[in-house]
């Protein structure tokens, strides 16, 4: 099945140690989106890229970044996580062909910072 | 900007009854709306959508919504409540831009149905 796959599940890194989150699709979608989703809160935006063009959001700390090497890929680093970094990250895609649809989801990372 | 307000963070049901879960919305522009439904350490996964061909949308697993303009309101709703219902519900307003369409979400309400 066609579908938006992210790895690990679950990561725990240590503060201040770098780490990457990974995302692929098999759904050929142009846009991929990454949303941080805090304990019992809604998922936010961080950035999203239309095909290689990327876009960040205004208030999305300098550090995260991302990278989309080609259509399938997507990466969330996070430089030097801080305990307020951990959260489950969750990766999506969409086709805006016509008119808007919907986003499709992978099962999400969750992040642990000891 | 676009926003969604959803009213009431938790909702408690019996199996059986009526769900009835609250979104309304904010929109200078005809809206484009979403529910999607997370279960525990899940990503999420669409109930519906509304992209203005129909008031009353039918979605997954029973559920439906119905665009009220007049009261800027896509409310979700299921006749009869399983237990396996029992997720947190995020209503959802796309804001379409060239740079490709974003997801505003609601603050979600959790779900329980009791037996």
């Amino acid at each position: 099945d066609a579908m938006v796959i992210q790895n690990p599940r679950y990561q725990v890194t240590q503060f201040g140690k770098p780490v990457t989150l990974s995302c692929s699709q098999t759904l050929n979608h142009n846009v991929m989106y990454w949303y941080q989703q805090k304990s019992s809160q809604a998922p936010k935006l961080l950035f999203h890229y239309y095909d290689k063009d990327f876009n960040n959001e205004a208030d999305t700390p300098d550090n995260f970044q991302s990278r989309r090497p080609n259509t399938s890929f997507c990466f969330l680093d996070i430089r030097s996580p801080g305990l307020g970094d951990a959260a489950m990250y969750l990766c999506a895609t969409s086709s805006p062909t016509g008119f808007v649809t919907e986003a499709f989801f992978g099962q999400g990372t969750r992040l642990t910072v000891v | 900007a676009q926003s969604v307000t959803q009213l009431g963070s938790h909702v408690s049901v019996s199996e059986g009854a009526l769900v009835l879960l609250r979104c309304n919305y904010s929109s200078s522009v005809p809206p484009y709306l979403f529910w999607y439904v997370q279960y525990p350490n899940q990503g999420l996964q669409l109930l519906l959508k509304y992209t203005s061909a129909a008031t009353l949308v039918k979605g997954i697993n029973g559920f439906e919504a119905e665009f009220k303009k007049s009261e800027t309101s896509f409310h979700l709703t299921k006749p009869s409540a399983h237990m396996s219902d029992a997720a947190e519900y995020f209503c959802a307003v796309s804001e379409v831009r060239t740079s490709g369409s974003r997801l505003t979400f609601g603050e979600g309400t959790q779900l329980t149905v009791n037996p």
